[in-house]
């Protein structure tokens, strides 16, 4: 079955870039999101990735795809305070109708 | 423009009591609708989900039920709640194009369970 893994916790200075990595499981994926949740809401899609694309940029977002390894990372340039949040990593199987897998979502804390 | 509803905010209810959960949303027709748990480190849990007025599909075993009556209404149940069903619930919509199939959330109902 599909799986998304994620690290729990990431701290950084404010001014700082900040990298939140993500790993999958289904090689079939066709795309892949990254969500971002404030706190006592709901999440927003932040942005995301065709599956035959390698990066994607959007003003202080990165988004790196590694297919062969099935990695998938967001970089933030520049993280500001309002950047703290919960940052959910999710993919889209290719079949059926289309379920979208959450990572367990990482905890993006920064430090001013 | 679409929205998406849900109610109420927050709930504490006993171990044992019934449940209702109400989502409903606004400005568009025949949505995938979602129903997601987020409980204290174990991140987003896809319960059910619906493509249309009375297909439910169910993605784990569970105290829980849900139900789609009209086309923009899904609401979870439970008749006997248990403690380990405390958590942050959360409502999701939308449209399976030729696109990136965003899902959009609802601002999500916390429950307690004591």
């Amino acid at each position: 079955g599909e799986d998304v893994e994620q690290s729990l916790f990431l701290s950084v200075r404010e001014g700082d870039s900040s990298v939140i990595n993500c790993t999958y499981t289904d090689s079939s994926s066709t795309y892949l999101y990254w969500y971002k949740q404030e706190p006592g809401a709901g999440l927003q899609l932040l942005t995301y990735i065709f599956s035959n694309m390698d990066m994607k940029q959007d003003q202080r977002l990165t988004v790196l795809l590694n297919k062969k390894d099935k990695h998938l990372s967001l970089r933030i340039a520049d993280t500001q305070t309002g950047d703290s949040a919960i940052y959910f990593c999710a993919e889209r199987e290719s079949g059926g109708y289309q379920k979208v897998t959450f990572g367990i979502g990482t905890k993006l804390q920064v430090i001013p | 423009s679409q929205t998406i509803h849900q109610w109420p905010a927050t709930l504490v209810q006993p171990v044992g009591s019934p449940l209702s959960l109400e989502c409903t949303v606004e400005g568009t027709s025949n949505p995938n609708l979602y129903w997601y748990r987020q409980a204290a480190g174990r991140g987003l849990q896809l319960l059910f989900y619906s493509v249309g007025i009375g297909q439910i599909s169910s993605e784990v075993p569970q105290n829980l039920s849900a139900s789609r009556p009209q086309d923009r209404q899904f609401i979870l149940s439970s008749k006997k709640l248990l403690l380990s069903d405390s958590g942050f619930y959360l409502c999701a919509w939308s449209v399976l194009r030729a696109s990136y199939n965003e899902q959009f959330f609802g601002p999500g109902t916390r429950l307690t369970v004591l």
